[in-house]
């Protein structure tokens, strides 16, 4: 059974980069078919996608964020990982990493809040 | 950007009793539209796909209708555990997505 687990620190300071990973268990992430992505969800408020990865390594952004965000995977590690700079308290969210199909997004992570503060 | 709306906000709902969410979209989306549902510290979980296509393990009682722009999700008769907050979100232009802002179903 496919999981996905989000890792990272849980406290970000103002101005710096926020990195997270998803690692993947009972799947492979180079399985075409699959896309993999970032969600996230300011507390109390809806959802918004960040980004995507395919499993040929092809990334895709979000227009509001793609300035600051990177998406990279470690095959070796059937990891992917989030790197978000110079962040605010706007970025202060529940990031979820998911499995795509690859339009929406099929299985997810239990998430995991990020908090930036100084 | 395509956008989202969802109605109402809030849906209050006796137990075995129909629900009817709306979802509207800014421009046409044919049928790339997705449901999802959410409880209280979990992850949203995928409903329907394809405005109207059952995901693995979605119940028989939810139903999903609508192309273009305007979308709805039924669910037949209310349980317990159907009291959540569901998101629509638009996959129709090639990684642009976006979500409606949800529809909270609660106990009436």
């Amino acid at each position: 059974q496919l999981q996905l687990q989000e890792s990272g620190p849980g406290l970000v300071k103002p101005s710096e980069a926020l990195s997270l990973t998803c690692t993947v268990s009972g799947g492979s992430i180079t399985n075409s078919g699959y896309y993999w992505g970032w969600i996230r969800q300011p507390p109390g408020k809806g959802l918004e996608w960040i980004g995507t990865i395919s499993y040929s390594g092809s990334t895709y952004y979000n227009p509001s964020l793609k300035s600051r965000v990177t998406i990279s995977e470690d095959t070796s590690k059937n990891q992917f990982s989030l790197k978000l700079s110079s962040v605010t308290a706007a970025d202060t969210a529940v990031y979820y990493c998911a499995r795509l199909r690859p339009q929406w997004p099929e299985d997810w992570g239990q998430g995991t809040l990020v908090t930036v503060s100084s | 950007e395509i956008v989202m709306t969802q109605s109402p906000a809030t849906l209050s709902v006796s137990p075995g009793e129909r629900a009817t969410l709306s979802c509207r979209a800014s421009q046409s989306i044919s049928s790339n539209l997705a449901w999802y549902q959410q409880k209280p510290g979990q992850a949203p979980r995928l409903l329907i796909y394809g405005a109207s296509t059952r995901a693995t393990g979605t119940p028989a009682r939810f139903s999903g209708s609508g192309s273009g722009t305007e979308f709805t999700l039924t669910i037949s008769s209310l349980q317990s555990e159907d009291f959540a907050v569901y998101y629509c979100q638009q996959y129709n232009d090639w990684f642009l997505w976006t979500f409606g802002q949800g529809t909270k179903v609660e106990i009436k």
